[in-house]
């Protein structure tokens, strides 16, 4: 069966630092797998995702993602992290014809 | 990107009434539609994944005759929650893609039910 763990329930970064969340998944073959952010009461919208070839995806909003099979990981990560980038995120995966979910990292921004 | 539409954003109903929720993909064909529950502060729940013309298959420990889903058609799916009750107040969320367990699923905005 397909599973996603997201081990950082919140973290919190000053502005400028570098960010990187973290993604673990469990799947037999190669996996689909999605990051998705969601912002106070809005819907989830994609940041990049990952099915195949270059393991080192580019997103929207300077993320990107490094899928590495032999730690069974899909990263999420910003060189510089943006006020604005305070939301929640969201590592997905879909394989088995359904889209699941890890629990979620709340990112908290410093001034 | 494409648009999912998600309606209505907010709903309060008394407890023993049935409340639908609306999910319709604006500008593309939704072969598939999954409908996901989230509780303040918690992850995205899936409760069901429903394909076009099909019987929607619902995850372990969701009630088939308490929310009910209907995928008519390729823009347009249903949640309804019957006899509801303080309990399934929550945040329902509707995600709809094209086929492709590799293409990027759209989300409505989701909906807050208040079950008074």
């Amino acid at each position: 069966a397909q599973s996603v763990t997201q081990p950082d329930i919140h973290i919190t970064v000053s502005e400028g630092a570098s960010l990187e969340l973290r993604c673990n998944y469990s799947y037999g073959a190669t996996p689909y797998l999605f990051w998705y952010v969601q912002s106070p009461g809005q819907g989830l919208q994609l940041l990049l995702k990952y099915f195949s070839g270059d393991t080192l995806v580019q997103g929207i909003k300077g993320f990107e993602a490094e899928f590495k099979r032999s730690q069974s990981s899909f990263n999420l990560r910003k060189p510089s992290v943006h006020w604005s980038d305070a939301a929640e995120y969201f590592c997905g995966s879909s394989n088995t014809g359904k889209l699941i979910f890890g629990q979620g990292t709340t990112l908290q921004v410093k001034p | 990107g494409a648009v999912v539409s998600q309606h209505p954003s907010r709903v309060i109903c008394k407890s023993g009434t049935s409340v639908k929720i609306e999910c319709r993909s604006l500008d593309f064909q939704a072969t598939t539609m999954f409908w996901y529950r989230q509780f303040p502060k918690q992850s995205l729940m899936l409760m069901a994944t429903s394909n076009e013309g099909s019987k929607a298959t619902y995850e372990q420990g969701v009630e088939k005759d308490k929310f009910l889903i209907n995928h008519a058609s390729l823009t347009l799916s249903t949640l309804t929650v019957t006899s509801a009750h303080p309990e399934d107040s929550s945040f329902y969320i509707c995600s709809a893609r094209t086929s492709g367990a590799y293409t990027e699923a759209f989300f409505g905005q989701g909906t807050r039910l208040t079950v008074v």
